[in-house]
């Protein structure tokens, strides 16, 4: 069963950072694209960021484009976000989603994790 | 980017109520759209990919259909839990984007 577990989201002063991390288990990791899908409070669902198999590739959404960088270590099976110069409108649920098809990005998600919860505010 | 509607963008129906939820592309995406369904608090789950194919262990009461720019996730009989918000998803164009959900609740 494919499992994925977020963690390193909390509160953070704006102008902070903060990484997040995806625990993945349940399939071979370095075969599959990965990705982060954020939602605000109450808000609907948002494409943040992409990463290929391998980690060569990499995509982000225009709001989060240089003050985010996506990584993977596929020997520990591990996603990340690195978050930088946060803004308030960085709140929000960040998922960590498998992508079902290949190691190359289709933007598709599934299954996705649980969650982190970012709070950005003073 | 293209962007995606969905309507209606609430509905209050019944146990075993046939449900139908629209979305629409602003531009061609083929048959490049998945459906999600999210449950508060929780993370959403996968219901359809390639606008029709049920994704594994999803029950046959959901269904999807369209192509090009129109859409449709169709719930045939509803049930208490199938009370959610539903995404539309489109994969077919870089970057891609999310319809605002559709509110299912209890009449």
């Amino acid at each position: 069963e494919v499992q994925l577990l977020e963690s390193g989201g909390g509160l953070i002063q704006p102008g902070g950072s903060l990484r997040l991390s995806c625990a993945a288990s349940g399939f071979t990791f370095s075969n599959y694209a990965m990705n982060w899908v954020r939602q605000a409070p109450g808000k609907g669902l948002e494409w943040v960021s992409t990463i290929s198999g391998s980690g060569y590739s990499t995509y982000y959404a225009d709001s989060v484009k240089g003050r985010c960088t996506i990584s993977r270590d596929n020997s520990n099976n591990t996603l990340y976000l690195q978050m930088n110069s946060l803004r308030v409108e960085d709140t929000a649920v960040y998922y960590c989603a498998k992508d079902p098809s290949s190691n190359t990005a289709a933007f598709r998600f599934d299954p996705w994790g649980q969650g982190t919860l970012v709070t950005v505010s003073s | 980017d293209i962007q995606m509607t969905q309507s209606p963008s609430s509905l209050s129906a019944s146990a075993g109520d046939r449900v139908t939820i629209s979305c629409r592309a602003s531009q061609g995406i083929s048959n490049y759209l998945a459906w999600f369904q999210q449950k508060p608090g929780k993370a959403p789950k996968s219901l359809i990919y390639a606008a029709s194919s049920l994704q594994s262990g999803v029950p046959s009461k959901f269904s999807g259909s369209g192509s090009g720019t129109d859409f449709t996730l169709t719930i045939s009989s509803l049930q208490p839990e199938d009370f959610a918000t539903y995404y539309c998803q489109q994969y077919h164009t870089y970057p891609p984007t999310f319809g605002p959900g559709t509110k299912v609740d209890i009449k």
